[in-house]
């Protein structure tokens, strides 16, 4: 099983309409970490926020802001007012202790295409 | 200046060549990453590194080895490239020092091989 599901293969939007992007994870932690990474066109990792398990607060920076749901292991992310340079793969990664319980260990989804027509 | 470097960007080359991709970073971070990204799988960790003696295999280490030069240095080779290792190849950082407060990790550009 998928520790971190990004169910959107690819949404195609039109500028200026919301978008939201789906996460889901899996982990038996009770201290982890989520985060969400922006990958335009040109093929860098972008950071764009982390969160903790501790942590359920929504958060909102510009256009973008976060769901985190604990109930349902969900941390989606939404655009508002999408525009044509929003145009990237987006991932949801997962970083939770490893067996030996000291280290962290990242884990990517798959990754959504978000592509923004004008 | 980018604050964790991978060089070459960009290198084609052929079936049962050695390869070495290399990465440094400015940001006197412990611990490294070399991560692979093919077209919808997102990415996988090879190996990782959390000082210059602890080398650590990660998902997907088969035909891939690293060696840790020092703090700021972390190289992957592949020792004969085979056509399935084609893929975008990520170096990443992070500091052990502020994981409590969740330092993400730092990625390089990437490195774009093509194998033949």
């Amino acid at each position: 099983a998928q520790k971190v599901t990004q169910a959107q293969t690819e949404i195609s939007v039109v500028e200026k309409e919301d978008v939201t992007l789906d996460c889901v994870y899996e982990t038996r932690d009770t201290t982890y970490y989520l985060f969400w990474y922006k990958q335009p066109p040109s093929g860098e990792l972008v950071f764009l926020i982390r969160r903790n398990s501790f942590d359920e607060q929504n958060e909102i920076s510009g256009r973008y802001s976060w769901n985190f749901q604990k109930s349902t292991s969900s941390f989606n992310f939404t655009i508002t007012a999408s525009q044509v340079v929003d145009s990237a793969v987006y991932f949801c990664a997962l970083s939770e202790p490893d067996s030996g319980g000291s280290n962290y260990k990242l884990t990517f989804g798959k990754g959504t295409l978000l592509t923004v027509n004008p | 200046d980018a604050d964790v470097t991978q060089t070459p960007r960009n290198r084609i080359t052929k079936t049962g060549k050695r390869i070495m991709l290399e990465c440094s970073q400015t940001k006197g971070h412990d611990r490294m990453y070399w991560y692979r990204q093919d077209p919808g799988l997102g990415l996988q960790l090879i190996y990782y590194s959390f000082d210059v003696k602890d080398i650590n295999k990660g998902e997907i280490s088969d035909g891939y080895s690293v060696s840790r030069q020092a703090q700021a240095k972390f190289s992957l080779s592949l020792e004969s490239a085979i056509p399935n290792q084609t893929a975008l190849y990520f170096c990443a950082t992070s500091d052990p020092r502020h994981f409590y407060s969740n330092q993400p990790q730092h990625f390089g550009d990437g490195t774009r091989l093509s194998i033949l």
